[in-house]
């Protein structure tokens, strides 16, 4: 998935950490989104930008926060982690009408 | 609220088998659903998109149905391989490309 790339891919935090995931898409389109991956429980929207500048909440939200500050990039931000946001984290733009193209996913372990 | 439903969620079919992989959605009012494959420790890979307005989609030997009054789709996977063995997801999507995922379905396919 060369067209959404995602850093860093794996990383350990301890409780109460910060960090902020990066996702950067070599397209010029207007809609990124940031998932969440739990077992058995499929991916779920976290945050999403219908374009730069703007940003929006989807189904959890909680505890993150995001920044569209150019089109190109998509960030994701933990303040203070927590053990119940250990997961797989995946970005993901859209082209047009097209399907979404996702990155490879950050792996994120909150001990 | 929408919701989506795989079933079944794991299947071990032996090779050169069709198989059928189902998804059920609550909220028939969709912009269109995506079929995606997902490997291990990979990101999401589109398969097919079906639009709201259409009834079917074919690539190789996928085939995927859409009955929207029903709230159901279907994955056909012809005489199937070990290559596809991985987790199928579906999704619909509202008109702002937000995704509504299932837990998908794991399939191993044995040689």
């Amino acid at each position: 998935n060369a067209g959404v790339t995602q850093t860093p891919k794996f990383q350990v935090l301890k409780t109460g950490q910060s960090m902020t995931l990066q996702c950067a898409q070599d397209m010029n389109h207007n809609s990124m989104y940031w998932y969440r991956q739990d077992p058995g429980m499929g991916l779920r929207l976290i945050y999403y930008s219908a374009s730069e500048g703007t940003t929006d909440k989807g189904e959890v939200p909680n505890g993150y926060n995001v920044s569209r500050l150019n089109k190109r990039e998509f960030s994701l931000r933990l303040e203070s982690a927590a053990p119940s946001q250990t997961s797989v984290y995946f970005c993901a733009n859209r082209p047009g009408h097209q399907p979404q193209h996702f990155g490879d996913g950050t792996r994120l372990s909150i001990l | 609220k929408q919701e989506v439903t795989q079933i079944p969620a794991a299947l071990s079919v032996p090779e050169g088998e069709n198989l059928v992989l189902n998804c059920s959605f609550t909220d028939s009012a969709i912009y269109n659903l995506q079929w995606f494959r997902q490997d291990p420790g990979k990101g999401l890979t589109s398969l097919l998109l079906i639009q709201s307005s259409q009834r079917e989609q074919t690539s190789g030997r996928l085939n995927a149905s859409l009955d929207k009054s029903s709230g159901r789709s279907t994955l056909y996977i012809a005489a199937s391989q070990p290559g596809d063995s991985a987790t199928y997801l579906c999704a619909v999507s509202s008109n702002t490309g937000k995704l509504i995922f299932g837990q998908g379905t794991t399939l191993q396919v044995k040689p």
